[in-house]
């Protein structure tokens, strides 16, 4: 029973365009969410997160949004660069502590 | 400060073989995981450990034993080695809400 989904596993955007990675949980009870990045043959990165107080949250080029009602969140990244090619995994906790990670999605940015 | 550390990088065992994953923090952080990634399905939980002496199941632990003898070190063992069990496998120590994630095992069983 997969609580948070990610249900593209791939995004190919153009150089300088925005990336949006869209994220979806069904259990209510999650109160922090976060997003990690992965390059190849190397473990996940903390990359941004957001706790279910707000509804946006912003560091650089990256933006995290949360639509609590639809149990929805997104990660924006504007501009795209080449280094932001890897995959992205949504994750969530609730105050058990237990996380909880989305299957990825596979970024590509292309020149 | 090397963070997380996990030895090895790559295994390959036959079904029925026993082996142990090593995982070592330097961040002197209480809390500590074993996660296995599968195409499509995300990190999965395998145990975890909230403090020395401390250990818990995750989501999917048949076939994996772990232990805590120390703050630094959380070893994943596996008894009998079985195909379903290949996988990279991923250590993370945890302050708060972030995690910390090692580099990673990639093991094959034949």
């Amino acid at each position: 029973d997969q609580q948070v989904k990610q249900n593209s596993p791939s995004l190919s955007v153009q150089e300088g365009r925005i990336s949006i990675l869209n994220c979806d949980y069904t259990n209510s009870m999650f109160d922090y969410f976060l997003w990690y990045k992965k390059y190849p043959a190397e473990g996940p990165t903390f990359l941004i997160s957001i706790s279910s107080i707000k509804d946006k949250n912003e560091d650089g080029r990256f933006t995290v949004f949360l639509n609590k009602s639809a149990k929805h969140l997104s990660l924006h990244i504007v501009p795209s660069q080449p280094g932001d090619s890897a995959v992205y995994f949504c994750a969530a906790t609730d105050s058990w502590g237990k996380f909880q990670f989305g299957a990825g999605t596979q970024v590509v940015v292309t020149p | 400060n090397a963070g997380v550390t996990q030895t090895p990088k790559f295994q390959v065992l036959k079904t029925g073989q026993s082996m142990t994953l090593q995982c070592a923090q330097d961040m002197n952080h209480e809390y500590m995981s074993w996660y296995r990634q599968d195409p499509g399905m995300g990190l999965r939980l395998i145990h975890y450990s909230v403090g020395a002496g401390i250990t818990d199941q995750g989501e999917v632990p048949n076939g994996y034993n772990v232990s805590r003898s120390t703050t630094e070190d959380f070893p994943l063992r596996l008894l009998s080695a079985a195909p379903s069990q290949t996988s990279v496998y991923f250590c993370a120590s945890r302050r708060q809400n972030e995690q910390f994630f090692g580099p990673g095992t990639r093991l094959t069983v034949l």
